[in-house]
């Protein structure tokens, strides 16, 4: 089972700020990886898939990068409907489909 | 527009059995591969099940295999998951959650609101 690992744990960031979050995978997934955002409250959403590629609706603000083990979600400026938890996925070797623990973004 | 709702939760002693339901509309349901995704209280999400568009195959996460059954009915649009030997650790909101994209891209686009499933004494 691939285990995918996300840091940091929280993100304090300011609104109008960049935030970058960090997904780790125990093993090669090539591109094979998806970002997901959950609201308190509210079931996530697909926001990246194919490392980098932004889901239907999806702001340009939201930019995925990475390949292979080591991947990023970067948020350009934050907005305030933007702090949630956001979870990534891997599909490159299932099942079991996995996700990281997640990165809470939270306002500083 | 995609809607995916779910049904079926409750509270249940462990040991017993509960099923929960995934009603789907606006979109062809029969083209489309499910999941169920489960998250307990306070945690990460944790990959289930799935069963592919036609049911002809399906997948557990070994947390679940042997106790819970993935079926679907493409002429109800519904999908269902069967829980039997519900255990304390099985206390979670459960998500269904659309395959979509493209066959190679496993990544869920849609997902429902979600059922709460507390397993208690």
């Amino acid at each position: 089972e691939i285990v995918m690992t996300q840091s940091p744990a929280t993100l304090s960031v300011s609104p109008g700020e960049r935030a970058t979050l960090s997904c780790r995978a125990s093993q090669s997934v090539s591109s094979n990886l998806a970002w997901y955002q959950q609201k308190s409250g509210q079931a996530p959403r697909l926001l990246i898939y194919d490392a980098s590629t932004r889901a239907t609706g999806i702001p340009a603000r939201f930019s995925g990068s990475g390949s292979g083990t080591e991947f990023t979600l970067t948020i350009s400026s934050l907005q305030s409907e933007d702090f949630a938890v956001y979870y990534c996925q891997q599909y490159d070797n299932w099942p079991p489909l996995t996700f990281g623990g997640g990165t809470k973004v939270e306002i500083k | 527009q995609v809607q995916l709702v779910e049904s079926g939760g409750g509270v249940v002693q462990p040991g017993r059995s509960l099923r929960l339901s995934c009603a789907a509309s606006g979109f062809t349901f029969s083209f489309y591969g499910m999941n169920w995704v489960r998250q307990a209280p306070g945690k990460g999400l944790e990959w289930v099940a799935v069963i592919w568009s036609d049911g002809g195959k399906k997948y557990y996460a070994d947390s679940v295999k042997g106790r819970f059954t993935i079926s679907r009915d493409n002429s109800k649009n519904t999908v269902y998951l069967q829980m039997d030997g519900l255990r304390v650790e099985d206390t979670a909101v459960y998500y269904c959650a659309r395959w979509g994209i493209s066959a190679a891209v496993v990544s869920l686009d849609y997902w429902g609101q979600g059922t709460l499933v507390t397993v208690s004494t």
